[in-house]
């Protein structure tokens, strides 16, 4: 049982948007704007696309955008391309510890 | 490049310890904070410890508080996780994962490709 709730799968067709949800609680996400984004593709290691919320790491592209509204957290993924077909992971600061969500699967259609 | 390299990990049954290290190269290994995680097979991610750059200081995950442990030589560029009293519920691959700078909370830019551990009789 993860901290954070997130929905097991999403989909959307190329060129199009798909949000995905991450849910927490008033010890973290609602607590702190420490939530980050990883993108993990099939047997790779997670890399960083999102961090305090709504930042870019240098070099992840703008279509990749993260907001948060009281303890929800969600990434939009706008411009879909075949690229971007990975495990999404949503994690938030909570006091000396992360705590992360089950992960999403997106499914470029 | 940074580069970190994880190893140390394998089969071992039920009760028993490993310890898992963490090669890293590329950077000034001694400037950053350093963190665990791990993925159970077919599951999400999960923190386990981070510690500090200096070493002196380290946070541990309550799942795992007790069994695990985390150390550096920053010497060596070397970061180690000492686990005892495996249980079947540890199986997953490790990762170390070096901590974003100048970002709150704990982030993690940099990681290793992971190294499994399967606990198993």
């Amino acid at each position: 049982q993860s901290a954070l709730t997130q929905p097991p799968s999403a989909s959307g067709s190329p060129g199009q948007s798909v949000t995905i949800s991450c849910t927490g609680t008033s010890s973290d996400v609602g607590n702190y704007n420490y939530v980050s984004w990883y993108q993990q593709h099939p047997g790779k290691a997670p890399k960083l696309i999102i961090y305090e919320v709504d930042k870019r790491p240098s070099g992840v592209p703008d279509r990749f955008s993260g907001s948060k509204s009281g303890n929800t957290a969600s990434l939009t993924v706008t411009g879909l391309q075949a690229g971007d077909e990975a495990d999404y992971h949503c994690s938030s600061y909570a006091g000396d510890k992360e705590v992360f969500g089950g992960g999403t699967k997106l499914t470029v259609l | 490049q940074v580069q970190l390299v994880e190893s140390g990990g394998g089969v071992v049954q039920p009760g028993t310890s490993l310890r898992l290290s963490c090669a890293a190269s590329g950077l000034s290994f001694y400037s950053f904070d350093i963190h665990w995680v791990r993925q159970a097979p077919g599951k999400g991610l999960e923190w386990l410890a981070t510690i500090s750059y200096v070493g002196n200081n380290q946070h541990i995950a309550d799942s795992v508080k007790g069994r695990f442990t985390m150390s550096r030589d920053n010497s060596k560029n070397m970061l180690y996780l000492q686990m005892n009293t495996l249980r079947a519920e540890d199986t997953a691959v490790y990762y170390c994962a070096k901590d974003f700078p100048r970002a709150g909370g704990y982030n993690f830019d940099y990681w290793g490709q992971g190294t499994l551990v399967t606990v198993s009789s």
